[in-house]
């Protein structure tokens, strides 16, 4: 099993330009989630999804879109990108519902900078 | 205030040392519990779950105390390789069957030879 990957693993982007990055997991896992964390703000939920076709806001979703059409892929859309979204970002996956410890797989994560 | 808090730390100690690091959530709610660690510029990985009876795990006890709502991580005969950033993390109680977890900003360790 790969477990939960990312792509580009790093990223610099110019303001105003959009990407996307992509997430993919190989665990059959029906939650899925992006985060970004900052120096001294911890991991911030930006969308997740509890299953193929189902997605919702997480904590700072502005700027950011996300669709998950399998369960396995669950790529995060930077719409237009702007120098407050430098940022490391994390995608995650875990089993959901039913199973109350359920440990969050991440993925390496994507370090982005935007200039 | 936040749903989970941490001291941020950095906690410094010898090598051999006993260090403890608490975290508080907001609501009685919750659930699950876990702590995770993060090394420098990687990626969170579960060190372990908390269970309502306390646990152990080698040199690592994690206990919970529902009444105050915290939870907290002792961690005997610190190794330098017990570097890291400790997540207190609780689970989303008004979404409890969906995965969705809340992280704490975590305690920074440094040991120190």
């Amino acid at each position: 099993n790969a477990g939960v990957t990312q792509t580009p693993k790093f990223q610099v982007l110019k303001t105003g330009q959009s990407m996307t990055l992509q997430c993919a997991q190989d665990m059959n896992h029906e939650y899925m989630s992006w985060y970004r964390q900052d120096p001294g703000m911890g991991l911030r939920l930006i969308h997740y999804s509890v299953g193929a076709g189902i997605t919702d806001q997480g904590e700072v979703p502005n700027g950011y879109n996300v669709s998950r059409s399998t369960t396995e892929d669950f790529p995060l859309r930077l719409l237009s990108a702007a120098p407050s979204q430098t940022s490391v970002y994390f995608c995650a996956s875990s089993y959901a519902s039913g199973i109350t410890y359920n440990e969050q797989f991440f993925g390496p994560g994507t370090r982005l900078t935007v200039l | 205030r936040k749903e989970v808090e941490q001291d941020p730390g950095p906690f410094n100690v010898p090598e051999g040392a006993t260090v403890a690091f608490n975290c508080t959530y907001s609501n009685s709610a919750s659930q699950s519990f876990f702590w995770y660690r993060q090394d420098c510029r990687k990626e969170p990985k579960l060190l372990m779950s908390v269970y309502s009876s306390g646990n152990e795990d080698g040199r690592f006890t994690a206990q919970l105390n529902r009444a105050s709502q915290y939870i907290s991580l002792l961690i005997r005969d610190s190794k330098l390789s017990d570097s890291a950033t400790y997540l207190c993390v609780v689970n989303d109680y008004r979404q409890s069957n969906t995965g969705k977890l809340i992280f704490g900003q975590g305690t920074t360790l440094q040991v120190k030879p």
